[in-house]
């Protein structure tokens, strides 16, 4: 069976420090990996994705996230934070030889940012 | 492009009522899927459809939880009768295509939700 586990539940940061979320998965396959960024009251949206080509995944709004097999981990990582970075974040692995490309998410990790 | 709509945003209901969400998809999306979030976790897949047929409800609670997707586009997702611990944001997603092997057309597009309070 798939799943990924977040490893914080919270993680706090000031701005312009970088920003690490962690995420381990389990996988019997090669995995579809991705992250997703919720904020307040918003829907879910896709930061990156990770499909077996290179191995550190660049996203959206300066995030990029690196596969790591040896670890099963897929951290996600921003340089430098922003204070509009505050949100939930998730980890999520597709289901794999499933017609329906099932998500599965993790528990999510909330990113405070202080000014 | 206009993006999933949901209605409505949120809902109060007593335990035993009934309640319905609506979603409308992205246009020209054939896959819909209808995700439960309880608060503190991730969300979770209730039921997929392919155009206007099911392709998973493993997860879906059959003796009080239904959905359709009539004509292959709207959906509703209709809880009766509701208990407590079906207080969460129901999530709509929809996708181009939802193959075995991921392509970018499979990228899941989630509307805003709708919260839903049980008493």
């Amino acid at each position: 069976a798939q799943s990924v586990t977040q490893l914080d539940s919270h993680v706090s940061v000031s701005e312009g420090t970088p920003v690490l979320l962690r995420c381990n998965y389990s996988s019997s396959y090669s995995p579809s990996l991705f992250w997703y960024v919720q904020h307040p009251n918003k829907g879910l949206q896709l930061l990156l994705k990770y499909t077996s080509a290179a191995t550190l995944v660049k996203g959206i709004n300066g995030f990029e996230a690196e596969f790591k097999k040896s670890e099963t981990s897929f951290h996600l990582t921003k340089p430098s934070a922003h204070m509009s970075d505050a949100a939930e974040y998730f980890c999520v692995v597709r289901r794999i030889y499933n017609q329906g490309g099932k998500l599965i998410f993790g528990q999510g990790t909330e990113l405070s940012v202080k000014p | 492009e206009a993006g999933v709509a949901q209605s409505p945003r949120y809902k109060i209901i007593e335990k035993r009522q009934s309640v319905a969400f609506w979603c409308n998809p992205i246009s020209g999306h054939a896959t819909l899927y209808w995700y439960q979030q309880i608060l503190g976790q991730g969300p979770k897949l209730l039921i997929q459809f392919q155009n206007n047929g099911v392709v998973d409800d493993s997860q879906l609670p059959k003796d009080r939880f239904s959905a359709e997707r009539l004509k292959g586009v709207d959906s509703t997702l209709k809880i009766q009768p509701a208990k407590l611990e079906d207080s969460a944001v129901y999530l709509c997603a929809s996708s181009l295509t939802s193959g075995g092997r991921l392509r970018d057309t499979d990228t899941q597009y989630f509307g805003p939700g709708t919260r839903l309070t049980v008493l």
